[in-house]
């Protein structure tokens, strides 16, 4: 099994600032990667996939950059609705896997 | 629009069964592999199950192996999960998921209880 490790657990940020959020791979994925948004009491959404491509409706400060084992979420400018839990997966090999998550909370 | 709406949720005794199903709409069911994947409370995503668009092919994660079976009807545009030998570890949120890209469409998730 891909395990998925997403680091920091918790990362506190102002309003207007930039996160970037990372998420490693046990092994290499290829491109088959994505980042997930979830809200509490709400499903998650998906935000981008194939590493790097928005998904229909996604903002474009949202940005997803990396390769092979490494990935990066990167949000340019924090607006208050950004604030919320976010997962990455791994859609490579069965069985399909996800990290941990990160929240995003306000500063 | 194009939604999935899950249904079958409740509270089931250890040792129990269950069966959640998933109705779609808004979009070429057939042509989407669908997936069932779980939360636990507070606890981060488990996918479950996972079947072709055809329905000719099926995959579990281990924890689920031989307990569960996942099933679709495109003529109904419904996705099944039958889930047996349930026990307090299967407690959580169970999702209706569509992959085309990734995991593209998100139902809104059904409860699942296993307690006494």
């Amino acid at each position: 099994e891909i395990v998925m490790t997403q680091s920091p657990a918790t990362l506190s940020v102002s309003p207007g600032e930039r996160a970037t959020l990372s998420c490693r791979a046990s092994q290499s994925v290829g491109s088959n990667f994505a980042w997930y948004q979830q809200k509490p009491g709400q499903a998650p959404r998906l935000l981008i996939y194939a590493v790097s491509t928005r998904a229909t409706g996604i903002p474009v400060r949202f940005s997803g950059s990396g390769s092979g084992t490494e990935f990066t979420l990167t949000i340019s400018s924090l607006q208050s609705e950004d604030f919320a839990a976010y997962f990455c997966q791994q859609y490579d090999k069965w069985p399909l896997t996800f990290g941990g998550g990160t929240k995003v909370e306000i500063k | 629009e194009v939604q999935v709406s899950e249904s079958g949720g409740g509270l089931v005794q250890p040792g129990g069964s269950l069966r959640l199903s998933c109705g779609a709409s808004g979009f070429t069911f057939s042509t989407y592999s669908m997936n069932w994947v779980r939360q636990a409370p507070g606890k981060e995503l488990e996918w479950v199950s996972g079947i072709s668009g055809s329905g000719a092919d099926t995959a579990y994660a281990d924890s689920v192996k031989g307990r569960f079976t996942i099933s679709r009807d495109n003529s109904r545009n419904t996705l099944n999960l039958q889930m047996y030998s349930l026990s307090a570890e299967d407690t959580a949120v169970y999702y209706c998921v569509g992959r085309r890209d990734a995991f593209d469409i998100w139902g809104q998730g059904t409860m699942v209880t296993v307690s006494s």
